[in-house]
């Protein structure tokens, strides 16, 4: 039972490089988000998605871009990463809107 | 923007002794309030979703109530045991807002 799958777990990236951190799920959820965690600030959501082709900001995307081709996928595309962006990202899903949030593992990134 | 704010930050709590927590929130267009349990070095796991006021949830030795009409939520951990040391975080969702605004989360380390 794979639940939500976050890959790569660990990346260093040089500035100005970009990357796409990988995010699926297996339980069928309609909604996936992105979040990013930084220390002290708690959970920022990035971009969400209610649905395949429908795709959202939250309260920090500057940065980032997502798309959403399938139900099971949810990439998060950095591009021109800055060391501001350094921080450890989640992807969640949930089957509903109130529904609880099922996480990945995080990915770790450190921009230098 | 919510504001979703936690208190306190960080708590001390000896093996044995019970404890609570308290989440503040805008309490108009209330939909659904979230708590989650975030372990070091794992992800959050979803402990309660809450939707109607008045409500009461347990699960084995923890709890919490909901008040939406003054806008706050308070988790309880009874008898605490040395494997309920994480960070505590709830979570907001209005009326017609896909978004889940997240707390900084109170950090629970428990004292053998």
């Amino acid at each position: 039972n794979a639940g939500v799958t976050q890959t790569p777990k660990f990346r260093i990236l040089k500035i100005g490089q970009s990357m796409t951190l990988q995010c699926a799920q297996d339980m069928n959820h309609n909604y996936m988000y992105w979040y990013r965690q930084d220390p002290g600030m708690g959970l920022k959501l990035i971009y969400y998605s209610v649905g395949a082709g429908i795709t959202d900001k939250g309260e920090v995307p500057n940065g980032y871009n997502v798309s959403r081709s399938t139900t099971e996928d949810f990439p998060l595309r950095l591009e021109l990463a800055a060391p501001s962006q350094t921080s450890v990202y989640f992807c969640a899903s949930s089957y509903r809107d109130s529904g609880e949030l099922f996480f990945g593992e995080g990915s770790r990134l450190t921009v230098l | 923007i919510l504001n979703v704010e936690q208190s306190p930050q960080s708590l001390h709590v000896q093996e044995g002794d019970s404890t609570n927590f308290t989440c503040s929130f805008p309490s108009s267009n209330f939909y659904a309030l979230h708590w989650y349990r975030w372990e070091t070095a794992k992800s959050p796991e979803a402990l309660f979703v809450m939707t109607l006021n008045g409500d009461e949830k347990k699960k084995g030795r923890i709890s919490a109530t909901l008040n939406t009409k003054e806008g706050y939520s308070y988790l309880y951990i009874k008898g605490s045991q040395p494997e309920d040391s994480a960070t505590y975080l709830c979570a907001l969702r209005v009326f017609g807002n896909e978004k889940l605004t997240f707390g900084t989360g109170t950090r629970l380390t428990i004292i053998p």
